[in-house]
């Protein structure tokens, strides 16, 4: 079965230091990986994602995130954080290899931006 | 182009009352999801439509909960009767490819059950 852990509730940083939200995950065959965010009383916003192919990846906002398959890891970057960041992030993985199999995602992690 | 709308905003009801949720998915997208998110925890799948067919309902809760998608357009969850635990947010998602393609959710249905 896939999973996702974001091992951090909550991630404090000061406005212009760069910023780390860790992902891991777990599936059989090969993922496909996600960022989504959801600013106050909004959906969930789409951010990025790995199918194939560089294992750096760029997205929206400035973010990125390094895929890190002998780690398992998905953890979104940022190379100075903004205080409008301030939101919940969630980090999600399908197992491509597995046929029609839902999104999972992790329980999210909460971003401040302190200015 | 419009969203994925999901009506009502908020819902509040008590125990042993129904409650019918609503999504307008993104014209043209076939995929319909439905999530919840229980207070902190993670984004749990519920069911997937592929038109009006539900193509995997692994994540349904148990037969309190029935969702529908007439015509292969808008898609209602109905919760009868809903129970305490039922309570968070309901996200509903669209994409036009199940595989690869990103999903775009509406702005959540919270159900409160008291």
């Amino acid at each position: 079965a896939q999973s996702v852990a974001q091992p951090e509730d909550q991630v404090n940083v000061a406005e212009g230091n760069p910023l780390t939200v860790k992902c891991t995950y777990s599936v059989s065959g090969n993922p496909y990986l996600f960022w989504y965010v959801q600013y106050p009383n909004r959906g969930l916003q789409f951010l990025l994602k790995y199918i194939t192919g560089d294992n750096l990846v760029k997205g929206s906002y400035g973010f990125e995130a390094e895929f890190n398959k002998s780690q398992t890891s998905f953890h979104l970057k940022k190379p100075s954080a903004l205080v409008s960041d301030s939101a919940l992030y969630f980090c999600a993985v399908r197992d491509l290899t597995s046929g029609n199999t839902p999104l999972v995602f992790g329980k999210g992690t909460r971003l401040s931006v302190i200015a | 182009e419009a969203g994925v709308t999901q009506f009502p905003s908020h819902s509040v009801i008590e125990k042993g009352q129904t409650v019918t949720l609503r999504c307008d998915p993104i014209s043209g997208h076939d995929n319909l999801y439905w999530y919840r998110r229980v207070m902190g925890k993670e984004i749990k799948f519920l069911l997937h439509f592929v038109k009006e067919s539900k193509q995997d309902e692994s994540g349904m809760p148990n037969n309190r909960f029935l969702a529908e998608r007439t015509g292969g357009t808008y898609s209602t969850l109905k919760v009868q009767p809903a129970e305490l635990e039922d309570s968070g947010v309901y996200f509903c998602a669209s994409s036009n490819e199940w595989r690869t393609g990103e999903l775009f959710f509406g702005e959540g249905s919270r159900l409160t059950v008291l």
